[in-house]
């Protein structure tokens, strides 16, 4: 199956910036998820995401963190006042159906850099 | 709380040798475990899902013991290609939980 397309491959930004980063459906997926791995670290999950609305959430995701998905077809994850630990690849997933049992497909991710 | 635990390796194994990764997770309610690969730098790949009954694709093997939280990979035939970190994966901790766990990685490399 398709998985998801990520844009940017790379974004850097300053400390305190706000930046966006968008997942793109090949298809019409109802399930997406967030996650980030730092550099040298496991995959972390963030958030999950279905019928426009949040379904469950990480520690990590506070409110420093939003997810939406503005016009039916992309999915963004917005980092509010970015920190030098926000640094790390943001992968976005999406699953077929919702629940533990379905397989998530991961996207090439976001290279995210905080100088 | 490490939720799930892996050997982190590195494993270096001469080609068409057969190799074995464990895992063990700390949730016995999870339902749910995968094995992913990943490449230097790329994104998580499904390798395959993992059945109490086991389950076999190629020269993959995984298990899964639920009595005592262990999952394990085997590799067979190691091909150069098959070098990379295998991670193992469980799904969160509560019921219809969405959310996956990742082990730290295992690092093998298939040397020519």
């Amino acid at each position: 199956e398709p998985e998801v397309t990520q844009t940017p491959s790379h974004q850097v930004t300053q400390m305190g910036q706000e930046v966006i980063l968008r997942c793109v459906p090949i298809s019409n997926h109802l399930y997406f998820y967030w996650y980030r791995q730092i550099l040298g670290q496991k995959v972390e999950f963030l958030v999950s995401f279905y019928n426009n609305e949040i379904s469950e959430k990480s520690e990590i995701f506070d409110d420093q963190f939003s997810v939406e998905r503005p016009d039916g077809s992309n999915f963004t994850l917005k980092i509010r006042s970015t920190k030098l630990e926000d640094s790390a690849m943001y992968f976005c997933a999406r699953s077929s159906a919702t629940g533990p049992s379905y397989e998530q497909y991961f996207g090439p991710g976001t290279r995210l850099t905080v100088t | 709380r490490k939720e799930v635990e892996q050997d982190p390796g590195p494993f270096n194994v001469p080609e068409g040798a057969t190799v074995a990764f464990n895992c063990t997770y700390s949730n016995s309610a999870s339902q749910s475990f995968f094995w992913y690969r990943q490449d230097c730098r790329k994104e998580p790949k499904l390798l395959m899902s993992v059945y109490s009954s086991g389950n076999e694709d190629g020269r993959f093997t995984a298990q899964l013991n639920r009595a005592s939280q262990y999952i394990s990979l085997l590799i067979r035939d190691s091909k150069l290609s098959d070098s990379a970190t295998y991670l193992c994966v469980v799904n969160g901790d509560q019921t219809g939980a969405n959310n996956l766990f990742f082990g730290t990685g295992t690092r093998l490399t298939v040397i020519p």
